[in-house]
């Protein structure tokens, strides 16, 4: 079946450092995907989301990149603070009769270190 | 502070027991879904609601009973749960389910003993 993936479990940045997510997607009809921010005993927090018919797109410190051609989505994060830590999803939205159907990727724990 | 609230945020309850998750929002969403999620692994779909009627169950025991009384409210009820049923189960809301940014409750950390 169609899946969501990410290239690193983990990632470790110092406070005021850039911090990149990456995540790889296989079904190249998915055409809206959202990234989120878990912390410990808390639901997953909505960062920002893309659709297909877009390239880049900008929130507070933080840019999510779509590459259809290779499937790739990132999640840039500028100036990562220590509040920052946490896991990381992209999550891929179904269509058609899947919408509404979320399907996330692993996850990468993201730490910043002081 | 969250805008999808569930209740109890944590639930211990023995295997023939019947207990119920509930789960509210006043964003004026028409879509709600439940996910379950083990410890250290993403939030699996569980059910989607929309426009109060059920439209997607990934294929989940009948153990598992969901119900959306109104547009604000989800509930899933609970039956003779299993031990491997311990986890955090997770309410989202959204205002449909075209391509909107789903938005997620603490949830309910549920053990079953």
């Amino acid at each position: 079946g169609e899946s969501v993936g990410l290239h690193l479990p983990t990632l470790s940045v110092q406070e005021g450092d850039n911090s990149i997510i990456n995540c790889a997607y296989s079904n190249s009809a998915s055409d809206y995907f959202i990234w989120y921010k878990q912390e410990s005993g808390k639901g997953p927090q909505f960062i920002i989301d893309i659709r297909s018919n877009m390239d880049k797109r900008q929130g507070q410190r933080v840019t999510v990149l779509l590459n259809k051609t290779v499937k790739h989505l990132s999640l840039q994060i500028a100036a990562t603070q220590p509040g920052d830590s946490a896991v990381y999803f992209c999550a891929e939205n179904g269509w058609g009769t899947s919408y509404g159907k979320l399907t996330f990727g692993q996850g990468t724990i993201l730490t910043v270190h002081p | 502070d969250t805008e999808v609230t569930q209740t109890p945020k944590h639930l211990v309850m023995g295997m023939t027991n019947k207990k119920s998750l509930k789960c509210e929002q006043h964003m004026g969403h028409r879509a709600m879904y439940w996910y379950k999620q083990k410890a250290k692994k993403p939030p699996e779909l569980m059910f989607v609601y929309s426009y109060e009627k059920l439209s997607i169950n990934e294929s989940v025991p009948s153990r598992f009973s969901p119900e959306c009384p109104n547009s604000s409210l989800l509930n899933l009820h609970l039956h003779a749960l299993q031990p491997e049923d311990s986890a955090l189960y997770l309410c989202a809301s959204s205002q449909g389910v075209d391509n909107q940014p789903q938005h997620f409750g603490d949830g309910t950390r549920l053990s079953i003993l």
